[in-house]
């Protein structure tokens, strides 16, 4: 079965240096999502791209995050000057559709340690 | 606020039936759906029910939809040491936004 791919699976880093998620969604699949989970609470939605573009965002994706699809495969979240709050596990998603009825296929994460 | 809330732990003897619960705030949400994550693994759908349903039945999954109380649970027939997972109700809000419960660590005893 098709599914999303995320590297690395751990990534540790200092406060204030970049970090850059990478995902590979299912091929055929125009949506991609970012959500995370600190540790002990839910998960929570970043954002949405579809067509080059964001579609929607929280409030946690402020101007220290941003998504990108360089390429025809990869899906990234880069997170611009790390802050310990950012310490997480972050999902990639992605789905064929927009709509509601659409299945949400989920990576298995990437967890960040902000020390 | 808007709030999925579930509660944390579950214990249950393999071969039994288990419940996970979960109650959510938005009454406009058209579906629900109920995840699992295993270890080392991402979120695996595993079912969802339309919000004019009151139940879904799929294999030895079941989904009861209290819309006035606003109350989801998913119940597994027969629960198996591979059903031992955190298991994940959410919300369909906005276009393509799912909010999350916190989850519920289900553990199969054998």
């Amino acid at each position: 079965e098709p599914e999303v791919t995320q590297t690395p699976s751990h990534q540790v880093t200092q406060m204030g240096q970049e970090v850059i998620l990478r995902c590979v969604p299912i091929s055929n699949h125009l949506y991609f999502y970012w959500y995370r989970q600190i540790l002990g609470q839910k998960v929570e939605f970043l954002v949405s791209f579809y067509n080059n573009e964001i579609s929607e965002k929280s409030e946690i994706f402020d101007d220290q995050f941003s998504v990108e699809r360089p390429d025809g495969s990869n899906f990234t979240l880069k997170i611009r000057s790390t802050k310990l709050e950012d310490s997480a596990m972050y999902f990639c998603a992605s789905s064929e559709g927009g709509g509601p009825n659409e299945k949400l296929f989920f990576g298995s994460g990437t967890q960040l340690s902000v020390l | 606020g808007e709030d999925v809330e579930q509660s944390l732990f579950l214990s249950v003897r393999e071969g039994d039936s288990s419940v996970i619960n979960c109650t959510y705030t938005d009454s406009s949400s058209t579906y629900l759906y109920w995840y699992k994550q295993e270890p080392g693994a991402g979120l695996q759908l595993l079912t969802y029910i339309f919000s004019n349903m009151d139940m879904k039945q799929d294999q030895r999954l079941t989904v009861l939809l209290n819309k006035k109380d606003k109350h989801l649970s998913l119940r597994i027939a027969d629960t198996q040491t591979g059903d031992s997972a955190i298991y994940f109700c959410a919300e369909r809000r906005g276009n393509n936004r799912l909010a999350f419960g916190k989850g519920n660590q289900v553990v199969v005893i054998p």
